[in-house]
Protein backbone atom coordinates (compact mmCIF):
# COMPACT_ATOMS: atom_id res chain seq x y z
CA UNK A 1 0.00 0.00 0.00
CA UNK A 2 1.38 3.55 -0.85
CA UNK A 3 0.95 5.94 1.63
CA UNK A 4 2.54 8.05 4.45
CA UNK A 5 2.70 7.04 7.57
CA UNK A 6 3.31 8.77 11.04
CA UNK A 7 4.50 7.39 14.40
CA UNK A 8 4.16 7.64 17.22
CA UNK A 9 0.20 8.27 17.15
CA UNK A 10 -0.09 9.94 20.86
CA UNK A 11 3.39 11.23 22.61
CA UNK A 12 3.97 12.70 25.86
CA UNK A 13 6.75 14.97 26.67
CA UNK A 14 7.95 16.47 29.99
CA UNK A 15 9.18 19.67 29.81
CA UNK A 16 12.66 20.60 28.97
CA UNK A 17 12.56 16.84 26.75
CA UNK A 18 13.39 16.52 22.91
CA UNK A 19 11.32 14.72 21.24
CA UNK A 20 11.32 13.56 17.35
CA UNK A 21 7.87 12.36 15.37
CA UNK A 22 8.36 10.56 12.51
CA UNK A 23 6.91 10.26 8.87
CA UNK A 24 7.98 8.26 5.75
CA UNK A 25 6.22 7.94 2.74
CA UNK A 26 6.46 5.30 -0.29
CA UNK A 27 4.56 7.32 -2.35
CA UNK A 28 8.25 8.57 -4.35
CA UNK A 29 7.06 12.00 -3.58
CA UNK A 30 9.54 15.36 -3.59
CA UNK A 31 8.88 16.87 -1.52
CA UNK A 32 7.70 16.84 2.59
CA UNK A 33 5.90 19.12 4.76
CA UNK A 34 5.25 19.48 8.26
CA UNK A 35 2.19 21.23 10.20
CA UNK A 36 0.64 22.37 13.07
CA UNK A 37 -3.21 22.32 14.41
CA UNK A 38 -3.99 23.64 17.63
CA UNK A 39 -7.81 22.90 18.37
CA UNK A 40 -9.99 24.86 16.50
CA UNK A 41 -7.52 26.31 14.27
CA UNK A 42 -6.23 25.67 10.85
CA UNK A 43 -2.67 24.46 10.00
CA UNK A 44 0.51 26.19 10.44
CA UNK A 45 3.11 25.30 8.25
CA UNK A 46 6.78 24.34 10.17
CA UNK A 47 9.26 23.56 8.14
CA UNK A 48 9.49 22.10 4.30
CA UNK A 49 11.29 20.16 1.85
CA UNK A 50 11.49 19.58 -1.73
CA UNK A 51 14.69 17.68 -1.86
CA UNK A 52 16.89 15.65 0.07
CA UNK A 53 18.86 17.83 2.44
CA UNK A 54 17.61 20.50 1.78
CA UNK A 55 15.16 22.17 3.93
CA UNK A 56 13.28 25.74 4.02
CA UNK A 57 11.45 27.06 7.19
CA UNK A 58 7.40 27.80 7.53
CA UNK A 59 5.98 30.63 9.30
CA UNK A 60 6.21 28.79 12.91
CA UNK A 61 10.10 27.05 13.10
CA UNK A 62 11.01 28.27 16.25
CA UNK A 63 11.70 25.74 18.36
CA UNK A 64 11.45 22.97 15.83
CA UNK A 65 14.26 21.24 13.53
CA UNK A 66 14.17 19.11 10.88
CA UNK A 67 16.35 16.93 8.26
CA UNK A 68 15.84 15.05 4.81
CA UNK A 69 18.46 12.30 5.26
CA UNK A 70 16.34 10.64 2.42
CA UNK A 71 13.69 11.17 -0.09
CA UNK A 72 11.25 8.54 2.08
CA UNK A 73 11.89 10.25 5.45
CA UNK A 74 11.75 13.89 7.11
CA UNK A 75 11.29 13.83 10.72
CA UNK A 76 10.55 16.57 13.16
CA UNK A 77 12.16 17.48 16.37
CA UNK A 78 10.58 18.97 18.75
CA UNK A 79 13.25 20.63 21.04
CA UNK A 80 12.71 22.51 24.46
CA UNK A 81 12.80 25.59 23.17
CA UNK A 82 9.18 25.03 21.75
CA UNK A 83 7.48 26.50 24.72
CA UNK A 84 4.20 25.14 24.03
CA UNK A 85 4.45 22.21 21.81
CA UNK A 86 1.18 20.56 22.85
CA UNK A 87 -0.68 20.01 19.34
CA UNK A 88 -1.70 17.93 16.88
CA UNK A 89 1.01 16.98 14.43
CA UNK A 90 0.47 16.27 10.53
CA UNK A 91 3.37 15.41 7.88
CA UNK A 92 2.05 15.89 4.23
CA UNK A 93 4.13 15.01 1.07
CA UNK A 94 3.56 15.97 -2.58
CA UNK A 95 4.86 15.67 -5.93
CA UNK A 96 6.50 18.49 -7.79
CA UNK A 97 5.23 19.44 -11.09
CA UNK A 98 5.34 22.90 -11.56
CA UNK A 99 2.03 23.82 -10.81
CA UNK A 100 0.15 23.67 -7.63
CA UNK A 101 1.28 20.51 -6.47
CA UNK A 102 -1.70 18.69 -4.51
CA UNK A 103 -0.55 17.63 -0.59
CA UNK A 104 -1.38 14.01 1.05
CA UNK A 105 -1.15 13.90 4.44
CA UNK A 106 -0.42 11.21 6.71
CA UNK A 107 -2.64 10.12 9.97
CA UNK A 108 -0.73 12.68 12.49
CA UNK A 109 1.00 12.95 15.91
CA UNK A 110 -0.80 14.00 18.83
CA UNK A 111 1.50 15.68 21.55
CA UNK A 112 1.06 16.17 25.14
CA UNK A 113 3.48 17.49 27.14
CA UNK A 114 3.44 16.96 30.79
CA UNK B 1 1.35 37.24 3.63
CA UNK B 2 -1.36 35.16 1.65
CA UNK B 3 -4.81 35.01 3.72
CA UNK B 4 -7.23 32.36 3.78
CA UNK B 5 -10.12 33.21 5.46
CA UNK B 6 -13.48 31.16 6.45
CA UNK B 7 -16.17 31.11 8.66
CA UNK B 8 -15.27 28.89 11.70
CA UNK B 9 -19.17 28.06 12.23
CA UNK B 10 -20.48 25.69 13.46
CA UNK B 11 -22.74 25.79 10.13
CA UNK B 12 -26.16 23.48 10.97
CA UNK B 13 -27.72 22.04 8.57
CA UNK B 14 -30.59 19.34 8.08
CA UNK B 15 -30.02 16.04 6.30
CA UNK B 16 -31.39 16.02 2.54
CA UNK B 17 -30.20 19.89 2.59
CA UNK B 18 -27.63 22.02 0.93
CA UNK B 19 -24.50 23.14 2.78
CA UNK B 20 -22.93 26.21 1.50
CA UNK B 21 -19.53 26.62 2.61
CA UNK B 22 -16.80 29.70 1.46
CA UNK B 23 -13.66 31.02 1.57
CA UNK B 24 -12.28 34.25 0.62
CA UNK B 25 -8.25 35.27 -0.07
CA UNK B 26 -6.58 37.50 -0.55
CA UNK B 27 -3.65 37.49 -3.05
CA UNK B 28 -5.40 37.95 -6.22
CA UNK B 29 -2.42 35.74 -8.69
CA UNK B 30 -3.61 32.73 -6.76
CA UNK B 31 -4.42 29.77 -9.82
CA UNK B 32 -5.78 27.11 -7.62
CA UNK B 33 -7.32 26.07 -4.50
CA UNK B 34 -8.42 23.13 -2.67
CA UNK B 35 -11.13 21.79 -0.54
CA UNK B 36 -10.08 19.25 2.24
CA UNK B 37 -12.12 17.47 4.95
CA UNK B 38 -11.03 16.79 8.16
CA UNK B 39 -12.88 14.88 10.95
CA UNK B 40 -12.48 15.13 14.57
CA UNK B 41 -8.90 13.43 15.54
CA UNK B 42 -8.49 13.06 11.95
CA UNK B 43 -6.24 13.94 9.54
CA UNK B 44 -7.43 16.26 6.46
CA UNK B 45 -8.27 14.50 2.91
CA UNK B 46 -8.58 15.89 -0.26
CA UNK B 47 -12.27 16.45 -1.42
CA UNK B 48 -11.93 19.11 -4.73
CA UNK B 49 -9.53 20.95 -6.43
CA UNK B 50 -10.58 23.93 -8.15
CA UNK B 51 -8.16 25.71 -11.10
CA UNK B 52 -10.56 27.88 -13.32
CA UNK B 53 -13.58 30.11 -12.85
CA UNK B 54 -17.00 28.65 -12.88
CA UNK B 55 -18.18 25.29 -10.95
CA UNK B 56 -16.45 21.90 -11.06
CA UNK B 57 -18.89 19.01 -9.96
CA UNK B 58 -17.68 15.84 -7.94
CA UNK B 59 -20.76 13.57 -6.89
CA UNK B 60 -22.53 15.62 -4.10
CA UNK B 61 -19.87 18.28 -4.27
CA UNK B 62 -19.71 21.49 -6.05
CA UNK B 63 -16.34 23.87 -6.32
CA UNK B 64 -17.10 27.57 -7.70
CA UNK B 65 -14.49 29.95 -8.35
CA UNK B 66 -14.77 33.36 -8.57
CA UNK B 67 -11.15 34.58 -8.97
CA UNK B 68 -12.39 38.64 -9.65
CA UNK B 69 -14.17 38.47 -6.20
CA UNK B 70 -11.47 36.05 -4.61
CA UNK B 71 -14.15 33.82 -3.74
CA UNK B 72 -14.26 29.94 -3.28
CA UNK B 73 -17.01 28.04 -1.98
CA UNK B 74 -17.68 24.44 -1.70
CA UNK B 75 -21.50 23.37 -2.27
CA UNK B 76 -22.56 20.11 -1.05
CA UNK B 77 -25.93 18.29 -1.72
CA UNK B 78 -28.09 15.88 -0.31
CA UNK B 79 -25.82 16.60 3.19
CA UNK B 80 -25.42 13.65 5.39
CA UNK B 81 -24.75 12.80 8.90
CA UNK B 82 -21.37 11.54 7.89
CA UNK B 83 -20.61 14.96 5.78
CA UNK B 84 -20.27 16.21 9.59
CA UNK B 85 -16.38 17.43 9.97
CA UNK B 86 -14.54 20.49 9.16
CA UNK B 87 -13.94 21.63 5.72
CA UNK B 88 -10.47 23.82 5.16
CA UNK B 89 -9.78 26.04 2.36
CA UNK B 90 -6.23 25.69 1.24
CA UNK B 91 -4.65 28.45 -1.28
CA UNK B 92 -0.72 28.00 -2.69
CA UNK B 93 1.70 30.41 -2.96
CA UNK B 94 2.66 31.28 -6.80
CA UNK B 95 5.42 28.85 -6.84
CA UNK B 96 2.61 26.01 -6.16
CA UNK B 97 4.88 24.56 -3.68
CA UNK B 98 3.09 26.07 -0.27
CA UNK B 99 -0.34 26.14 0.77
CA UNK B 100 -2.08 28.19 3.44
CA UNK B 101 -5.16 26.50 4.70
CA UNK B 102 -8.04 28.51 6.10
CA UNK B 103 -8.86 28.20 9.66
CA UNK B 104 -12.02 25.88 8.36
CA UNK B 105 -15.66 25.83 9.18
CA UNK B 106 -17.21 22.83 11.05
CA UNK B 107 -20.75 21.47 9.62
CA UNK B 108 -23.17 19.94 11.13
CA UNK B 109 -25.47 17.76 9.45
CA UNK B 110 -28.39 17.13 11.85
CA UNK B 111 -30.78 14.10 10.75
Amino acid sequence: DGGITQSPKYLFRKEGQNVTLSCEQNLNHDAMYWYRQDPGQGLRLIYYSQIVNDFQKGDIAEGYSVSREKKESFPLTVTSAQKNPTAFYLCASSIISGSADTQYFGPGTRLTVL
Amino acid sequence: QKEVEQNSGPLSVPEGAIASLNCTYSDRVSQSFFWYRQYSGKSPELIMSIYSNGDKEDGRFTAQLNKASQYVSLLIRDSQPSDSATYLCAVPNNAGNMLTFGGGTRLMVKP
